[in-house]
């Protein structure tokens, strides 16, 4: 079973910080998803990612496989980015995602 | 607008009673998915279903059921057999395994 562990539990910015998100996994994947969890408990699907790197907005996901590692950056980090950011990978060819408990973030103005 | 839909956002029920978690979707998804948020773990599949009259035990299934009659609707029943029912649960799609989900807001059932 693979084990997902991210990296920091919490971490508290001052507005337009640079922040970096880490999550380290045990086995090998076939993707890696970034999801956003707001208070009310909603979840946004951020990215989803097999090599490489991807950017949308201010949000950039890296994934190495050789390391079994993947960060999530924000630039110019915003109050707004405030919640709780989840690493989820799926190995081999099912449907099943294994969750990492997630990192809470708070950016103060 | 396409997305999916939980209801009710709050719900509460005695002990040894039967609950169901209604999950609806429009984004004609084939793929349907029920989770579990307990604090301070990580989302845990109950039930998925790849497709219509179709339906796979996640993790931690015990205690739960659901059905999938039709393609938008994947209701989920907490039965009195789950020990700790109180928790957050949600329900999420997916146009298959390959792709994004897309998550409904939650459930937050409390058994007392």
């Amino acid at each position: 079973k693979n084990e997902v562990e991210q990296s920091p539990q919490n971490l508290t910015a001052q507005e337009g910080e640079f922040i970096t998100i880490n999550c380290s996994y045990s086995v090998g994947i076939s993707a890696l998803h970034w999801l956003q969890q707001h208070p009310g408990g909603g979840i946004v699907s951020l990215f989803m990612l097999s090599s490489g790197k991807k950017k949308h907005g201010r949000l950039i996901a890296t994934i190495n496989i050789q390391e079994k590692h993947s960060s999530l950056h924000i630039t110019a980090s915003h109050p707004r980015d405030s919640a709780v950011y989840i690493c989820a990978v799926r190995g081999g060819s099912n449907y099943k995602l294994t969750f990492g408990k997630g990192t809470l973030l708070t950016v103060n103005p | 607008d396409g997305g999916i839909t939980q209801s009710p956002k709050y719900l509460f029920r005695k002990e040894g009673q039967n609950v169901t978690l209604s999950c609806e979707q429009n984004l004609n998804h084939d793929a349907m998915y029920w989770y579990r948020q307990d604090p301070g773990q990580g989302l845990r599949l109950i039930y998925y279903s790849q497709i219509v009259n179709d339906f796979q035990k996640g993790d931690i299934a015990e205690g739960y059921s659901v059905s999938r009659e039709k393609k938008e609707s994947f209701p989920l029943t907490v039965t009195s057999a789950q020990k700790n029912p109180t928790a957050f649960y949600l329900c999420a799609s997916s146009i298959d395994r390959d792709t994004y989900a897309f998550f409904g807001q939650g459930t937050r059932l409390t058994v007392v």
